[in-house]
């Protein structure tokens, strides 16, 4: 069974908007990371965030992450109409084990 | 330029046609893996390799070899390829830091069907 599941699975949001992705997991885990897929590509790595730190930033990414919930948050600020695509979060204990993606759509 | 290659990007065949899908990486990475992507299922792990001549099943692994001779190449052998192996491939090869983090880099993909 999948670990990852991300909510919304669609978002669909105007430039200059914030995009907020979940993601909620089931066992404890050692790092949780976010990949942005472009439609039929492969998977490009976004950012990782330990499971002893809260919150990570990468430019315009802010990734939270709750173990007491066992979720994630990635947040996407003034978005751009390049940040079209889906967005996984993948979490091990001992692999990579992907959710279903948020596909997030942003129009000029 | 770092990079996980995939042949061919597209393959149509037809039941039962043994077909090798190739991956390689040049980044002299220990661990690869095999993914299939399916709509609503998302990425699920066919086999992965921890190093050479050593593999391991993931969670799909029915229906699927892998081969692991050179640190580099990593196919992907269908023997007797079924219509419900049509998907989206993905190879990937793992970074490993020392911290016991990782980062994987995906190939471009490759899209079979298998009619």
């Amino acid at each position: 069974s999948q670990q990852g599941e991300e909510d919304p699975q669609a978002l669909s949001i105007q430039e200059g908007e914030n995009a907020t992705m979940n993601c909620s997991y089931k066992t404890s885990i050692n790092n949780l990371q976010w990949y942005r897929q472009n439609s039929g590509r492969g998977l490009v790595h976004l950012i990782l965030i330990r499971s002893n730190e809260r919150e990570k930033h990468s430019g315009r990414l802010r990734v939270t992450l709750d173990t007491s919930k066992k979720s994630s948050s990635l947040l996407i600020t003034a978005s751009r109409a390049a940040d079209t695509a889906s967005y996984f979060c993948a979490t091990d204990p001992d692999k990579l084990i992907f959710g279903t993606g948020t596909r997030l759509q942003v129009f000029p | 330029e770092a990079q996980v290659t995939q042949n061919p990007r597209y393959l149509i065949t037809v039941t039962g046609k043994k077909l090798t899908v190739t991956c390689s990486q040049n980044m002299n990475h220990e661990y690869m893996s095999w993914y299939r992507q399916d709509p609503g299922l998302g990425l699920r792990q066919i086999y992965y390799s921890m190093n050479v001549e050593v593999t391991d099943k993931g969670d799909v692994p029915e229906g699927y070899k892998v081969s692991r001779k050179e640190k580099r190449n990593f196919p992907l052998i269908l023997e007797s390829p079924s219509p419900n192996q049509t998907s989206l491939y993905f190879c990937a090869s793992t970074r490993l830091a020392g911290d016991a983090t990782y980062e994987q880099y995906f190939g471009p993909g490759t899209r079979l069907t298998v009619t």
